[in-house]
């Protein structure tokens, strides 16, 4: 166990509708990450949060949106769902602010819309 | 930004033989490059790391070395067991780096 919690484990939805997935990172972490996974797909960085504000944006689109509450859980927001949004999303939760520490992954949230 | 490739993109090694897989990067400051292993369905989990002031690290049957002159480190993975059939995934980050740069990862496949 990571110690990185994720919820749901898994989403069913339909397309274009909202769904939002959770994430507490380890005790003592400030920071979160946000990966998506595609079927046989590498890790694509979504976001990152640091103590509450957003630190570094990847190739997340426009209809997704993230934050990090004062308490440093995280939750990330789909918007407008597509089939191809149908992934596995992962949180990861780091100690400092800097992408230059050990990187700790949840179970991730598999997300399947229909 | 930074660039890491990854091969091969599938590896299949008999039970007991070694595994390699290697990763190059393109930014010279990049300093810190850890390796993850994900099993079917599961999360990525850390296995080994290494930082850029140091030329070889090994953990009981894996190791990883780096060549920061050629931009390229390895994965080492020997007397393979069933076990150690993953996907592996390479990683680059910097100090003053804001994200982790992943390859595209390695299936081994174990044969028994």
């Amino acid at each position: 166990d990571s110690g990185v919690t994720q919820t749901p484990k898994h989403l069913i939805t339909a397309t274009g509708q909202r769904v939002t997935l959770r994430c507490s990172p380890r005790s003592g972490d400030l920071s979160v990450y946000w990966y998506q996974q595609s079927l046989d797909q590498g890790l694509q960085f979504l976001i990152q949060y640091y103590n509450g504000e957003e630190r570094a944006k990847g190739n997340i689109l426009e209809r997704f949106s993230a934050q990090q509450f004062p308490d440093l859980h995280s939750e990330l927001n789909l918007s407008s769902l597509e089939l191809g949004d149908s992934a596995l999303y992962f949180c990861a939760s780091s100690v400092g602010g800097s992408a230059n520490e050990k990187l700790f992954f949840g179970s991730g949230t598999q997300l399947s819309v229909l | 930004g930074e660039n890491v490739e990854q091969h091969p993109s599938t590896l299949s090694v008999q039970e007991g033989d070694s595994a390699v897989i290697k990763c190059t990067y393109s930014d010279s400051a990049s300093n810190y490059f850890p390796w993850y292993k994900q099993e079917l369905g599961k999360r990525p989990q850390l296995i080994i790391d290494i930082r850029s002031n140091v030329g070889e690290k090994k953990d009981q049957r894996i190791a990883v070395t780096l060549n920061k002159t050629a931009k390229h480190f390895s994965l080492h993975i020997t007397e393979t067991q069933p076990e150690d059939s993953a996907v592996y995934f390479c990683a680059a980050s910097m100090v003053a780096g804001n994200q982790f740069y992943f390859g595209t990862g390695t299936s081994l496949t174990v044969i028994p």
